[in-house]
């Protein structure tokens, strides 16, 4: 079965420490991994979106890495703010030919002042 | 705002009933997706259309149906409701059939009493 798996499954840090959130993946064939951010109640807003060929991308404070042959990613947010708190998903495209994606369940980030 | 409006923002009903939800997606996205978010657990694809056809079918139930009109906005339509169908139901809209970045609406929380 097609799975997304994140850890931790919530984080508490303080601010204007740095982060990293895990990411790994089962899904199979692969086309991309996208990770997303979303506040409480709200939309998820895309952060980084990487293809089987890319090993990192960054977002202004926010590096996302994948290491596709293990099948892992991350996503590194550096010098938190208190506006970062919100869950983090990572998501990934299943095949090719359609737009089924996989989410994973999520990290929930807390940031203290 | 990522441009995409769904409505309404919230919707309470009981066991039994049918509600509609509406979306519409951003100027000159052709693809609109169905996502729902039950409390605590990740976001499940429920249905993809592009341009006016269906494309991509996730966990959708019987009971749920969603169509996209000419002007490309969507509705799903939820019957026979249940206890377990409460939950945020998201729509996202890209501007190709896939491989495009998702942007996604506010969400409209369903709660069934």
């Amino acid at each position: 079965k097609n799975q997304v798996e994140q850890s931790p499954q919530s984080l508490i840090i303080l601010e204007g420490k740095n982060c990293t959130l895990q990411c790994n993946y089962t899904v199979s064939p692969f086309s991309n991994l996208r990770w997303y951010k979303q506040d409480t109640g709200r939309g998820p807003v895309s952060l980084t979106i990487m293809t089987f060929s890319e090993n990192t991308k960054s977002n202004g404070r926010y590096t996302a890495t994948l290491d596709a042959d293990t099948k892992q990613s991350s996503l590194h947010i550096t010098a938190s703010q208190l506006s970062d708190s919100a869950s983090y998903i990572c998501v990934v495209r299943v095949n090719f030919g359609n737009e089924k994606l996989t989410f994973g369940t999520g990290t929930r980030l807390t940031i203290i002042p | 705002d990522s441009g995409v409006t769904q409505t309404p923002k919230h919707l309470i009903t009981a066991t039994g009933q049918r509600v509609t939800l509406r979306c519409s997606p951003r100027s000159g996205d052709l693809s609109v997706y169905w996502y729902q978010q039950s409390l605590d657990q990740g976001l499940q694809f429920l249905i993809q259309y592009y341009n006016g056809e269906e494309r991509a079918k996730g966990n959708i139930l019987e009971r749920f149906s969603a169509q996209q009109f000419p002007d490309l906005h969507s509705e799903l339509n939820l019957s026979s409701l249940e206890l377990g169908d409460s939950a945020l139901y998201f729509c996202a809209s890209s501007i190709q059939e896939f491989g495009n970045e998702q942007f996604f609406g506010p969400g409209t929380r369903l709660t069934v009493l």
